[in-house]
């Protein structure tokens, strides 16, 4: 069955380094796609970064990147020189399917507290 | 270009009733997913629409339905509203197809609270 599953309930980074929040997943389906979003008190999610399971480079995007371990089934994220507005809920995502339909599941998600 | 767009953004219903949630995919985006967020449960996906038809469905009951429009924008339903169905309401849109940028957006989410 699929799966993601994020170790870290909660981080502490301090401001301007930077910091990796843990995801692994499961799933038997050879083509999928991972996703990072941030969840703010707002409540609205945020795409940060995505990966693809064929695709060879990690994904960066900006501030983020995605460090893709495929045969360790992980996509942790790092952030790197952290700031005080990066502290949010972080959730780790998976899709997969085809074209007869898609469908994502979450992690329970990493709550980031970015100290100044 | 416009982001996803829910409406309402804040609902406050009794048991019983029923309600329905709308959402406004971006401009081409043919996908349209919905998920429940609540503190115990996490996101939880509840269906999938594209091109008007329903591509997936998780596991929630019959109460939870859904439909897409010819202009993507997509309505949820719940009828016989339960408390436990109190919850953030968000959607989710991508282009849907294969060989399409594979990046999905959310809208800001509809929280409904049943009294």
């Amino acid at each position: 069955a699929q799966k993601i599953t994020q170790t870290q309930p909660g981080m502490f980074v301090q401001e301007k380094e930077a910091v990796t929040l843990d995801c692994t997943y499961d799933t038997s389906d050879p083509s999928y796609g991972l996703f990072w979003y941030k969840q703010p008190s707002s409540g609205e999610m945020i795409f940060l970064i995505y990966q693809g399971s064929y695709d060879q480079q990690n994904a960066t995007e900006g501030r983020y990147s995605l460090n893709f371990q495929k045969a360790r089934k992980s996509a942790n994220l790092v952030i790197s020189a952290s700031q005080l507005g990066d502290s949010a809920m972080y959730f780790c995502a998976m899709r997969e399917g085809n074209t007869g339909g898609f469908k994502t599941i979450f992690g329970a998600g990493t709550r980031l507290f970015v100290k100044a | 270009k416009a982001g996803v767009t829910q409406t309402p953004r804040y609902l406050i219903k009794t048991r019983g009733q029923q309600v329905t949630l709308s959402c406004s995919p971006i401009s081409g985006h043919r996908s349209v997913s919905w998920y429940q967020q609540t503190p115990g449960q996490g996101l939880q996906f509840l269906f999938e629409y594209f091109s008007e038809t329903q591509r997936n469905k998780g596991n929630f009951p019959g109460r939870f339905s859904g439909r897409q429009f010819s202009n993507s924008r997509s309505e949820m339903n719940v009828s016989t509203l339960e408390l436990g169905d109190s919850a953030l309401y968000l959607c989710a849109s991508w282009p849907g197809g294969l060989g399409t940028s594979n990046e999905q957006f959310f809208g800001p989410g509809t929280r409904l609270t049943v009294l």
